[in-house]
């Protein structure tokens, strides 16, 4: 079965800092990978997708991830944070033969001043 | 385009009542997807529904159904309300789970 675990569940960042949000996964066969964002009383936006294409992926407001199979691993980062960024992120997974998608249980990111 | 739609944004209910929620898909979309966010919970899935079918469900008690019209909007249907159902529930659609979904805004629901 397909799952994600997303390590850490409160990150803080000083803007202008890295970006480094963890997200493994398991899954027995090549599997759809998602970045979503959450801001306060949203619902989610969908911010990248892996879909066994190119392994760095690119997606909205500067984010970006890469997948590794060898760890099984789809970090998400960016370059430099801004106060903007501040919301939960969540990983997903696509679970086959379900169609449905398996959420982690989100990182709440923290922009410092 | 307009994006996915949900109604109530905010409902609240007293214990043992029904709450009736609602969402309309982004035009094009037949598949609907139900997912409950309760504080400290994370996301859980509900429901999808896809050409008026139920396809697939999580795991929730049978009091949790829902339906799709022929217009592929859907409904929640939560009866016998528990004050543990207080939570936000998301509605999403997509033409291809593989793609991911769009996402509504939510209803946010309170049992009192």
């Amino acid at each position: 079965a397909q799952s994600v675990t997303q390590l850490g569940s409160h990150v803080s960042v000083s803007e202008g800092a890295l970006v480094l949000l963890r997200c493994n996964y398991s899954s027995s066969v090549p599997p759809y990978l998602f970045w979503y964002v959450q801001y306060p009383n949203q619902g989610l936006q969908l911010l990248l997708k892996y879909t066994s294409a190119a392994t760095l992926v690119k997606g909205i407001n500067g984010f970006e991830a890469e997948f590794k199979k060898s760890e099984t691993s789809f970090h998400l980062t960016k370059p430099s944070a801004h106060m903007s960024d501040a919301a939960e992120y969540f990983c997903a997974v696509r679970v086959q033969g379900a169609n449905n998608l398996f959420f982690g249980t989100g990182t709440r990111l923290t922009v410092i001043p | 385009e307009a994006g996915v739609t949900q109604s109530p944004t905010h409902l609240i209910k007293t214990r043992g009542q029904q709450a009736t929620l609602r969402c309309s898909p982004i035009s094009g979309h037949t598949s609907v997807y139900w997912y409950q966010q309760a504080l400290g919970l994370g996301l859980q899935f509900l429901l999808w529904y896809d050409e008026g079918e139920e396809r697939n469900r999580g795991n929730f008690p049978p009091r949790f159904s829902g339906r799709q019209f022929p217009n592929y909007s859907s409904e929640l249907n939560v009866n016998a309300l528990e004050l543990e159902d207080s939570a936000l529930y998301l509605c999403a659609s997509s033409i291809d789970s593989n793609y991911g979904y769009t996402f509504g805004s939510g209803t946010r629901l309170t049992v009192v």
